[in-house]
C-alpha cells in the first residue's frame, strides 16, 4: 500500500522555468492538499481540494495552480518560477473534513 | 479562522526524562487537534488526534496529549524519552473545513 506519492523528490529549476509536481493517493480519499514547508514558518497550505472536481486556495497560493485530475491525482503547477518558492512541497490526503490528513514524503525544489 | 501557536521552538532534553510540547489555539467554533511527528527528510506521520470524548488521548510511541477547552492548549507529553525520539513535532487544527492548520514546529533534540 503506497498511500500518498510525490514525484519528483528533488529538483533543481532556474529562475522563470516553469514544472508540475505530480501526487496521487491510492486510498480512495475525497481531500487532498497541497502544502510547503519552510524553516521556522511550519507548514502552510497552498491550495487543496475538498472533492474530485473542486479546489480551493489556502493560505499561500500566488504564484501556484492545481489540477485535481480525478480522484486520486492532484498536481501543484508553478508556471514561473522564483526563488522564493524554494521549499519542501507536500502533498497529503484525507478521507473527509474533521480527520487526519496522511503525508507523501514530499519534494524539495530549489529555484536558483 | 483557526489558528496555532507551538509555545516552544526547541526543546532539549536528556534521554529518560520527561517532555511536554505546548500547544496553543485560537477558534471560535469546535476543532479537532492533531499532532504528528516529522523525522529528518521524511513526511509527517500521525501520532495522535482528539476529535471528540476523553480529553485525555493516547498516540503511538507511548505519547499522550491533553485537550483542554478553556484554556484553548493541546499540550503532547512523553513521560520517558528516548534518543528516537529526536524530531520536529507540529501541533494542528482543523474546524469545519476540510483545511488543516499547522503550529511553527518544535524540534526535540533527545540526548544521551
Amino acid at each position: 500500500n503506497a498511500g500518498v506519492t510525490q514525484t519528483p523528490k528533488f529538483q533543481v529549476l532556474k529562475t522563470g522555468q516553469s514544472m508540475t509536481l505530480q501526487c496521487a493517493q491510492d486510498m480512495n480519499h475525497n481531500s487532498m492538499y497541497w502544502y510547503r514547508q519552510d524553516p521556522g514558518m511550519g507548514l502552510r497550505l497552498i491550495y487543496y481540494s475538498a472533492s474530485e472536481g473542486t479546489t480551493d486556495k489556502g493560505e499561500v497560493p500566488n504564484g501556484y495552480n492545481v489540477s485535481r485530475l480525478n480522484k486520486r491525482e492532484f498536481s501543484l503547477r508553478l508556471e514561473s518560477a522564483a526563488p522564493s518558492q524554494t521549499s519542501v512541497y507536500f502533498c497529503a490526503s484525507s478521507p473527509g473534513s474533521r480527520t487526519e490528513a496522511f503525508f507523501g514524503q514530499g519534494t524539495r525544489l530549489t529555484v536558483v | 479562522a483557526q489558528s496555532v501557536t507551538q509555545l516552544d521552538s526547541q526543546v532539549p532534553v536528556f534521554e529518560e526524562a520527561p517532555v511536554e510540547l505546548r500547544c496553543n489555539y485560537s477558534s471560535s467554533v469546535s476543532v479537532y487537534l492533531f499532532w504528528y511527528v516529522q523525522y529528518p527528510n521524511q513526511g509527517l506521520q500521525l501520532l495522535l488526534k482528539y476529535l471528540s470524548g476523553s480529553t485525555l488521548v493516547k498516540g503511538i510511541n507511548g505519547f499522550e496529549a491533553e485537550f483542554n477547552k478553556s484554556q484553548t492548549s493541546f499540550h503532547l507529553r512523553k513521560p520517558s524519552v528516548h534518543i528516537s525520539d529526536t524530531a520536529e513535532y507540529f501541533c494542528a487544527v482543523s474546524e469545519w473545513d476540510y483545511k488543516l492548520s499547522f503550529g511553527a514546529g518544535t524540534t526535540v533534540t533527545v540526548r544521551a
